[in-house]
């Protein structure tokens, strides 16, 4: 059974702050990584699709970044602000199929 | 472009009824997905239609969630009797077709349903 980990679970920063976060996953299993954001009633929306070892994907003040050999996907947001709060989850496609195996999301709060 | 339409947003309901969740996905997008996401975890796929074929349903219980998918485009998603353990959040997602590893998969806002 595929793991995908996020970390941390939940995060405080203040509006302005930038912030990481981290989605580990096994290297011998990848096709791709999806990351979300999930506002509080809101649908999940997709932010990146990543594919290729050493990909970078920006969109905005976030950005990401992708090693593949090593099983780790990083999250940058730059200059936090309030709208940013929401959970942020990661996708990895451990096959060429659609089968998507979830993170169980980093809780992201910016306060004003 | 309308995203993926969920409804209810919300239910309550007592132990043993019957619920049912009702999707309509992006028009165009051939494939489907029910996930269930539980209170502090990813979402978890429970069904997956390409038209109106339910191509993988092996995460389903059946013995007591049915789905359909009725002419290929809405589709509905039932739970009967419920439990207390099926309180969760219901999320549709829909694509455009293929299944492949990078196709991106939009997901509408869920239904939260609580079982007393």
């Amino acid at each position: 059974i595929l793991n995908v980990e996020q970390s941390p679970q939940s995060l405080h920063v203040q509006e302005g702050d930038s912030t990481n976060f981290t989605c580990s996953f096994p290297s011998s299993n990848f096709y791709a990584l999806h990351w979300y954001r999930w506002e509080t009633a809101k649908s999940p929306e997709a932010l990146f699709v990543m594919t290729l070892n050493g990909d970078e994907k920006k969109k905005g003040r976030i950005s990401a970044t992708l090693n593949t050999k090593e099983g780790y996907s990083y999250l940058y947001i730059k200059g936090s602000q309030p709208e940013d709060s929401a959970t942020y989850l990661c996708a990895l496609a451990g096959d060429s199929s659609y089968k998507l195996i979830f993170g169980s999301g980093t809780r992201l709060l910016v306060r004003p | 472009e309308a995203g993926v339409v969920q409804s209810p947003r919300y239910k309550i309901i007592e132990k043993k009824q019957p619920v049912a969740f009702w999707c309509n996905p992006i028009s165009g997008h051939n494939t489907l997905y029910w996930y269930l996401q539980n209170l502090g975890q990813g979402p978890e796929l429970l069904i997956r239609y390409e038209n109106e074929e339910a191509v993988d349903d092996s995460q389903l219980p059946k013995d007591r969630f049915s789905a359909e998918r009725l002419k290929g485009v809405d589709s509905t998603l039932k739970i009967q009797p419920a439990e207390l353990g099926d309180s969760a959040v219901y999320l549709c997602a829909s694509s455009l077709g293929g299944g492949f590893a990078q196709e991106t998969q939009y997901f509408g806002p869920g239904t939260r349903l609580l079982v007393l």
